[in-house]
């Protein structure tokens, strides 16, 4: 079974631009989470998705946005990017349940 | 407010002998709590869960245990070995959802 796949892997973006980062989660898996992880700070949950809702939100601007596909493909977009969005972006998918499975993680860099 | 702390970053220990990671929380309304490891470059793997009507869980080399009047919970590895060289997060969780709160995480050291 294929695991969890997230592109683009690195990703370098200007000030005030903004971005897409996209998850295609295991197969069968309705559950698409988010985070953000800096150095120090662990996991910070962005939002999760279940069958195209977005279920739960984090604490984070509204400049972060995300959707869920039919097929449970997740993407999450970030406008108007600030130095301070420069992190490893994670998606984690789960069949509903409290086991995530991670992708490898989108590194964004922002100059 | 950080409700789950693992307030070691690092941790080294001889390769053979227990590494211990500890993990406190603050919110008495998780129930379930679960622990991570992560290797440069991945993305974290599930390791080991624990419910709050446990005391312990155990798989192989890896115990969690928990101590709810502490609000504290612990994963043991025994023996460890060079490849347990990674970061460690401890998760927990509410019943009412699945949205999992974490810690910073603990890097463990393997020393040959």
């Amino acid at each position: 079974k294929a695991g969890v796949t997230q592109t683009p892997r690195y990703l370098i973006k200007t000030r005030g631009q903004q971005v897409t980062l996209s998850c295609s989660p295991i197969s069968g898996h309705r559950s698409v989470s988010w985070y953000q992880q800096t150095p120090g700070q662990g996991l910070q949950f962005l939002f999760e998705y279940f069958s195209e809702t977005q279920r739960n939100k984090g604490n984070f601007p509204g400049r972060f946005s995300g959707r869920q596909f039919s097929n449970s493909r997740s993407e999450m977009n970030v406008s108007t990017l600030e130095l301070g969005d420069s992190a490893l972006y994670l998606c984690a998918s789960s069949w509903d349940n409290y086991e995530q499975y991670f992708g490898p993680g989108t590194r964004l860099t922002v100059t | 407010d950080q409700q789950v702390k693992q307030n070691s970053p690092s941790l080294s220990v001889q390769e053979g002998r227990i590494s211990i990671l500890n993990c406190d929380y603050t919110n008495s309304m998780f129930d379930y709590f679960l622990w991570y490891k992560k290797y440069p470059a991945e993305g974290p793997t599930f390791l080991i869960s624990i419910s709050s009507i446990k005391d312990k869980n155990e798989d192989g080399r890896f115990t969690v245990f928990l101590n709810k009047s502490a609000k504290h919970l612990s994963l043991h590895i025994v023996p460890s070995q060079p490849g347990d060289s990674a970061v460690y997060f401890c998760a927990a969780s509410m019943d009412s959802n699945y949205q999992l709160i974490w810690g910073a995480g603990t890097k463990l050291i393997i020393k040959p």
